[in-house]
């Protein structure tokens, strides 16, 4: 598609259930990118793939986060196990190359809230 | 470490120029974006600045200097529609991972 497509808009769950987030690049993208977003404070890098794999995943919390995009899926982000402080906008951002001066094109966002 | 200041809050006037300033002190760099979010939408590419000097589209221009970790986005002829948060965002030297500012809440009076 020409726009990056995340689902679903918005996620409620409960402390300690498990959230499953989506998002399809746009189409002939190789990079894709998540982000946190809490209480519109700045955006914090989560991970990034270029394809199927793993390309930087410094800011995944080394429990409960985890994330994979697989050919001919949509990239998910899951969060096990949720605690309050998962409640964010997540976004999904994708790019089509590694060349520098191309800009990440971002999703709209889900809205994650833990109750 | 990674340090992007930005000004929280700016107020403008329709029809009039505003410089939204963002410094930064980056462990690398490799590029500097501005983009631009409405609430609750995706934020939208608006420019990038990778060498000194100012770059202009349109009624947006951004202007960076490496040797200071300064960039500003300049807004003329300012809208209703231009009421959104700005975005600085660097991008890191390795890893392509963008590196965001707190975003700078722009409000365009009539």
């Amino acid at each position: 598609g020409e726009e990056v497509a995340q689902t679903p808009k918005h996620l409620v769950r409960g402390e300690g259930q498990k959230a499953k987030l989506y998002c399809a690049p746009i189409k002939g993208h190789s990079y894709v990118f998540w982000y946190q977003q809490v209480l519109k404070n700045e955006f914090k890098f989560l991970i990034s793939f270029q394809n199927e794999n793993v390309f930087d995943e410094t800011g995944m919390p080394k429990e409960r986060f985890s994330a994979k995009c697989l050919p001919n899926s949509p990239c998910s982000l899951e969060i096990q196990a949720t605690k309050l402080e998962d409640s964010a906008v997540y976004f999904c951002a994708s790019k089509q190359t590694s060349n520098s001066n191309q800009p990440q094109h971002f999703g709209d966002g889900t809205r994650l809230s833990i109750l | 470490g990674q340090n992007i200041d930005q000004p929280t809050e700016m107020t403008a006037t329709e029809g009039a120029i505003v410089q939204i300033n963002c410094t930064y002190q980056t462990s690398g760099f490799n590029g500097l974006f501005w983009y631009q979010q409405h609430a609750g939408e995706a934020p939208t590419f608006l420019s990038y600045n990778v060498l000194d000097g100012l770059e202009e589209k349109g009624r947006f221009s951004s202007f960076l200097s490496r040797s200071k970790g300064y960039s500003y986005l300049l807004l003329k002829e300012l809208q209703m529609k231009d009421s959104a948060s700005y975005l600085c965002a660097v991008r890191d030297q390795h890893t392509d991972k963008l590196i965001f500012g707190t975003g700078t809440r722009l409000q365009v009076f009539p």
